[in-house]
Order: C-alpha cells, then structure tokens, then sequence
C-alpha cells in the first residue's frame, strides 16, 4: 500500500542555520502537502505543490515536487525560534484524493 | 484562520461511556475529516464525509461512528468508548480547488480526549 516515509525523524539544529527535510513514497503522487504543527495545535497547510518538478516558496520556506514523483523536500533558510514544531508531508491516495496519507514528521529544535 | 471550532476542547470519560465530539465550520467546505493523532502514529483517518448524510470509512474507523445532517456539522460518537481511544482528536475541512484537487485540508484545534 502507499506510505509516506518522512526523514530525518527530528533534528535540533541552532538559531540561523538551514534545515532540509524529505519525504518518500514508493508509489507515484500526483499531490505533495506540506504542514507544520505547534504544540497544542492543528497543522497548518505551509505548501501545496502539484506539479513534478514544481519548487515553490513560501517566506523563507521551498519545497520541491520530485521530478520521480516519489518524493519531495523542504528546506527552511536562516532558521529562528518560531520554525520549532512538527513538519508533515502528506500526498492524496490514489484513486481517492478525498483521503490523504501522511508522513509521521519530522520534529524540529531549534536553540536561540 | 479558516473557521473551523470543535468541542470540547477536552474531555475526560469513563470507560464503556458514549461520547461526541463536535466540529463545526463557517467555511461552507463540503468535506470534512476526524482523524486521531498519536505519538508514533502519526494522523489517522477515522471517518470522512463528502457532503450532507455521505460519510465513509477511513483506515480506523471501527468503534466509532459520524454523523453529518447540515454542511457545517460533523459530529463523532465514541459509541462505548475505551482506553485505547484515549487520544488527540482533530477535524479538517476541504474543498475542490481551481485544480479540482480537495486535498488542500484545513484542521481544527483539537480535542484531548482520555478514557479512564
């Protein structure tokens, strides 16, 4: 069956670096969604791409569509406090984009 | 924010007891999720709705049931809740988009939900 395999599982990195995540799948998706969760929170949708290939920019936050279609990344430029949380991918299953499958995240520290 | 509240917020039941949650939207989005989160789990679909009165299953759906009779309701029942279904519980909301993709989901706060 389709599976999102998220990496790396956390990271804690300081204040000012960059941070890049990926997702994996061994079936092809026609969707890659990208969302952050805070604690005590929803997630909150950060990028939709929706096109292989597709690299789109949201702030200091870009996220590409593998051109496989089995994978995307995101990358977080000049990391500061506030990007401290749970990063999910998440793509449609196929045959049913009213479903979507889900990565288990990546959890990100960040030290001031 | 889209505009999506769920209630309560928490909520602490005894075993074997019934129990609803509740997620409503002024969003007017014809799909709406319940999904479970819990730690190494990651999200987990339990049931879906694609418009008034149609629901389905998602991947973990036995023990509980939904219920949609207006565009702006969905509601979960625990119908004899248990230990296991102790979790964080979260609605979202989607909409077909100018791709014609529903996949775009938007989520609520969440419910802490403990069976004791």
């Amino acid at each position: 069956g389709q599976q999102l395999n998220q990496s790396p599982q956390s990271m804690f990195i300081q204040e000012g670096e960059d941070v890049s995540m990926n997702c994996t799948s061994s079936s092809i998706f026609n969707t890659w969604l990208w969302y952050k969760q805070d604690p005590g929170e929803g997630p909150v949708l950060l990028i939709a791409l929706y096109k292989a290939g597709e690299l789109t920019s949201n702030g200091r936050l870009t996220a590409q569509f593998g051109i496989t279609r089995k994978d995307s990344f995101l990358n977080i430029s000049a990391s500061i406090p506030s990007d401290v949380g749970i990063y999910f991918c998440a793509g449609p299953r196929a045959g049913n984009n009213r479903k979507l499958i889900w990565g288990l995240g990546t959890s990100l520290a960040v030290n001031p | 924010d889209a505009g999506i509240t769920q209630s309560p917020r928490h909520k602490v039941t005894e075993t074997g007891t019934p129990v609803t949650l509740r997620c409503h939207q002024t969003e007017n989005h014809r799909y709406m999720y319940w999904y479970r989160q819990d730690p190494g789990h990651g999200l987990r679909l339990i049931h879906y709705s694609y418009g008034v009165k149609d629901t389905d299953k998602g991947e973990v759906s036995d023990g509980y049931s939904v219920s949609r009779s207006k565009t702006e309701d969905f509601l979960l029942t625990l119908e004899s809740a248990t230990s296991s279904q102790t979790s964080v519980y979260f609605c979202a909301i989607s909409e077909t988009n100018s791709r014609a993709l529903n996949t775009e989901a938007f989520f609520g706060q969440g419910t802490r939900l403990t069976v004791v």
